[in-house]
Order: structure tokens, then sequence, then C-alpha cells
């Protein structure tokens, strides 16, 4: 089955310690993509990438960190330096051009910062 | 900068009602538009979408979207609605140089039996 997959589903970690959440797509996509969504506030950009070794602020990226080294794989670090790092993160993937083609959604990882 | 607006935040329906969730979005250029739905506890996924060409589109379980350019809108509606419906409605944009997807805040519909 092609798909993308988010790991973990929940994920609790104590306040001030980094924590990496995985994304991987076997749909061949070149673009990548991390949003946050909140209650009230919908999905908001972090970071994306469109190519390997490639990536680009979103209109959140304050205190996250992604790599590219994998056209399958994009994770995401949340650093120490978020200041309210609690809530549901998606990742998404895309064919690359044209951009405004459909994204494709993983189920997502709630993370809760105690 | 593009933003995106859904006025409703809540919506409750009785099965059979009609629904028309409403979108608005702020950029004066040429716009490509989606609706995306979020069943509980599902991925979230593509309802419908618009390029060009016919500003009536027609999506998967029975919804449509109409694009009205000169009310910068694009309105989702269905004719009648199913408990099944019940889940998280989003419209976004993506239009001008920055190619990034653009979300409005989410409309919650419950649909009662």
């Amino acid at each position: 089955d092609g798909g993308i997959t988010q790991s973990p589903k929940y994920l609790f970690r104590k306040e001030g310690q980094n924590v990496t959440l995985s994304c991987e797509q076997n749909l061949n996509h070149d673009a990548m993509y991390w949003y946050r969504q909140d209650p009230g506030q919908g999905l908001r950009l972090i970071y994306y990438s469109q190519i390997v070794n490639d990536f680009q602020k979103g209109d959140i990226a304050e205190g996250y960190s992604v790599s590219r080294e994998k056209k399958e794989s994009f994770p995401l670090t949340v650093t120490s330096a978020q200041k309210n790092p609690t809530a549901f993160y998606l990742c998404a993937s895309s064919i690359r051009e044209p951009s405004y083609n459909e994204q494709f959604f993983g189920p997502g990882t709630r993370l809760t910062v105690l | 900068a593009q933003s995106v607006s859904q006025h409703n935040h809540h919506v409750i329906l009785s099965e059979a009602a009609s629904l028309e969730l409403g979108c608005n979005y702020s950029y004066g250029g040429t716009v490509n538009l989606f609706w995306y739905v979020q069943y509980p506890g599902q991925h979230l996924q593509l309802l419908l979408k618009y390029f060009s060409g016919d500003p009536l589109v027609k999506g998967i379980k029975g919804f449509e979207a109409e694009f009205i350019k000169s009310k910068f809108s694009f309105n989702l509606r269905k004719p009648s609605v199913q408990w099944s419906d019940t889940a998280e409605y989003f419209c976004a944009v993506i239009g001008g140089a920055t190619n990034k997807l653009i979300f409005g805040t989410g409309t919650l519909l419950a649909v009662q039996p």
C-alpha cells in the first residue's frame, strides 16, 4: 500500500528535551511538508522540502528543525526552543510540479510536553 | 499575505439537511482551491479541488463547491448530509509566488441521526 507513515502516534516528552518525529512516504513524491494543527487554528506550515537535501522554512519554523537526506524521509525535530510544542503534527507529500498538486497526509503524531 | 477564512467554526445539522460551509480567501490573482476533510481518527483527505474551467466542481461523497471569483469564495455544499459526514472540514488555497498551501481554521460539522 502506498502512503505516508508517521510514528509514533502519541509522544510524551519532558519540557526542555528535544524530540524527533518520523515521517516516511513510499509514494515517490519529491515534495514533503510538516504542519502543526491546533484547535481553532487550522494547519500551519512549519517546514517544507521540494527535493532531497533542500528545505525551506514555513510560517512557524522557530523552534523546529528538519533534514531531508533521503527522498522517502523528512524527520522533524521539535527543540527545547519551541515555546509551545504540545500539538498535533501532520506530515504531507506531493509531486513537485505543478506546485498546486494535491498533498497527501499522514495520520499525524500527537506530541504532549509535560 | 494570503489568508483563508472559514466563518462557521461549528455546525450542527440533522441527517438529510442541506449543508453549505463558507470559505473566503484574500488573494487577488490566480488561485487554486481545495477542500480537505478529516474524519474522526482518520487522515486528512482531499474532498475536491479547483484549478480552472467550470467553477462548479464535484468531489467525493456527493460534495460540490462553487468558485465565485468576484466574491473570493469557494463554498462547500452537499444537498443532504448523513451521519457519516461528521468531520472537520478545511478550505485551503495556493496562489501567488509562494506556492504554499494556506489553510483556513476549519469547520467542525456534527450530523445528528
